[in-house]
């Protein structure tokens, strides 16, 4: 089966640096995002991933490794507005999103 | 441009009800999604669309249908609504499904059938 992984909950302070994982096991890839879901709000692009390698964009980056199945979202310089879920999502062989279930980030004064 | 937008956002079912949700989007974009989204869990695809008069299953269709007449339309509906369906609908559309066009989001529809 298909399957994404991420911990449940991370928690972080405000000006830190925090690392999110996402391990995924799909039939297929075709690239790799990273969302942002606020509260209540709807999910919003935050990266893209195809080769293996390191994406920046400013305070965000994200990390990928095709050949162990692994990911990672970098967020610097934490803002209490980076209060989130952050969904990594993979696109498979048939072009469909596949999508963790999200990691709730607390960032603390 | 407002985007993708939903019809209702919030709505009461009893169960057996029918209704049907309503998704909108003016950037042109052919394909359109519907997903649902419980707490502990991944979005999960209901149907989806790659263009005006297309439709497909997901990964969890049952209950569910879908009609897009208009390219810009992409209608949800429950037939007979059962507590399992409580959730909130997320509707996304793409300019494409490849390469690094991302989905676009609605705000959602928080539904809840008791």
């Amino acid at each position: 089966g298909q399957n994404i992984d991420q911990p449940t909950e991370m928690t972080a302070t405000e000006g830190a640096i925090v690392q999110i994982n996402c391990t995924y096991q799909t039939s297929g890839f075709n690239g790799l995002f990273w969302y942002q879901q606020h509260a209540g709000e709807a999910p919003t692009f935050l990266s893209y991933n195809v080769l293996d390698g390191l994406e920046e964009k400013g305070r965000f980056s994200s990390f990928l490794s095709r050949s162990k199945g692994y990911s990672y979202l970098l967020l610097k310089e934490l803002q209490m507005k980076d209060s989130a879920s952050y969904l990594c999502a993979v696109r498979d062989s048939n072009y469909q999103l596949i999508w963790g279930a999200g990691t709730k980030l607390i960032i603390k004064p | 441009n407002a985007g993708v937008t939903q019809t209702p956002k919030f709505r009461v079912l009893k169960t057996g009800q029918s209704m049907t949700l309503l998704c909108a989007q003016d950037m042109n974009h052919e394909y359109m999604y519907w997903y649902r989204q419980d707490p502990g869990m991944g979005l999960r695809l209901i149907h989806y669309s790659v263009g005006e008069g297309t439709t497909a299953k997901g990964e969890v269709p049952d209950g569910y249908n879908v009609s897009r007449l208009k390219k810009q339309n992409f209608l949800l509906g429950l037939e007979s609504a059962a507590p399992s369906q409580t959730s909130v609908y997320f509707c996304a559309s793409s300019i494409l499904a490849g390469g690094s066009e991302t989905q676009y989001f609605g705000p959602g529809t928080r539904l809840l059938v008791l």
